[in-house]
């Protein structure tokens, strides 16, 4: 199975709002609305920020938000503060029941 | 509140086999999948397998020839062996639950570092 396929970076100044894309196939993004998001800060263990295309786990601002249309998922930071500055990684569940992540994107708060 | 934990050697010998062992606290094991996460200094990440608290797993295709991942409910515990490994299983190696269905990874444990080297 391929990664899926995210920019490497995304950059934006504090308070505009970044989207970061995640592009896969009919065979994962596509075909289910499983796709996650994670925040890795440097030296930590990702965590969990959106799960099943848009929705948030308790605790997580209300400035991140998801979406997906066709076979790409995209994540949207509103409001950008500088503790958002964070690698951030896609996932998607796939036809054969396996698990795919992301390429990753490293967001700069500039 | 669930915590999970790895634990397990630091070092790994080339063509050995590689083994880690999470413990999970504050929580049940028998229930939820679970899952084995590693990221390569550096890098990305990526998924290396799941199993469901009866045992049923699902493995990366790229890394099944060489994985085995088993559940220990008496202790709370899940395990990874990777055999025959090589610099390139060099990794930051992740535990983390699932879910009631395997389609995202929260909470996660702190990761443990393993160096395949001679």
């Amino acid at each position: 199975q391929s990664a899926l396929t995210q920019p490497a970076s995304v950059s934006g100044s504090p308070g505009q709002s970044i989207t970061i894309s995640c592009t896969g196939t009919s065979s994962d993004v596509g075909g289910y609305n499983y796709v996650s998001w994670y925040q890795q800060h440097p030296g930590k263990a990702p965590k969990l920020m959106i799960y099943d295309v848009s929705n948030r786990p308790s605790g997580v601002s209300n400035r991140f938000s998801g979406s997906k249309s066709g076979n790409t998922a995209s994540l949207t930071i509103s409001g950008l503060q500088a503790d958002d500055e964070a690698d951030y990684y896609c996932s998607s569940y796939t036809t054969s029941s396996t698990l795919v992540f992301g390429t990753g994107t490293k967001v700069t708060v500039l | 509140q669930v915590q999970l934990q790895e634990s397990g050697p630091g070092l790994v010998k080339p063509s050995e086999t590689l083994s880690l062992t999470c413990t999970v606290s504050g929580g049940s094991i028998s229930r939820y999948y679970w899952s084995w996460i590693r990221q390569p200094p550096g890098k990305g990440l990526e998924w290396i397998g799941y199993i469901y608290y009866s045992g049923r797993t699902n493995y990366n295709p790229s890394l099944k020839s060489r994985v085995t991942i088993s559940v220990d409910t008496s202790k709370n515990q899940f395990s990874l062996k990777l055999s025959s490994v090589g610099a390139a299983d060099t990794a930051i190696y992740y535990c983390a639950r699932n879910g009631d269905y395997p389609y995202w990874f929260g909470p996660w444990g702190q990761g443990t570092l393993v160096t395949v080297s001679s």
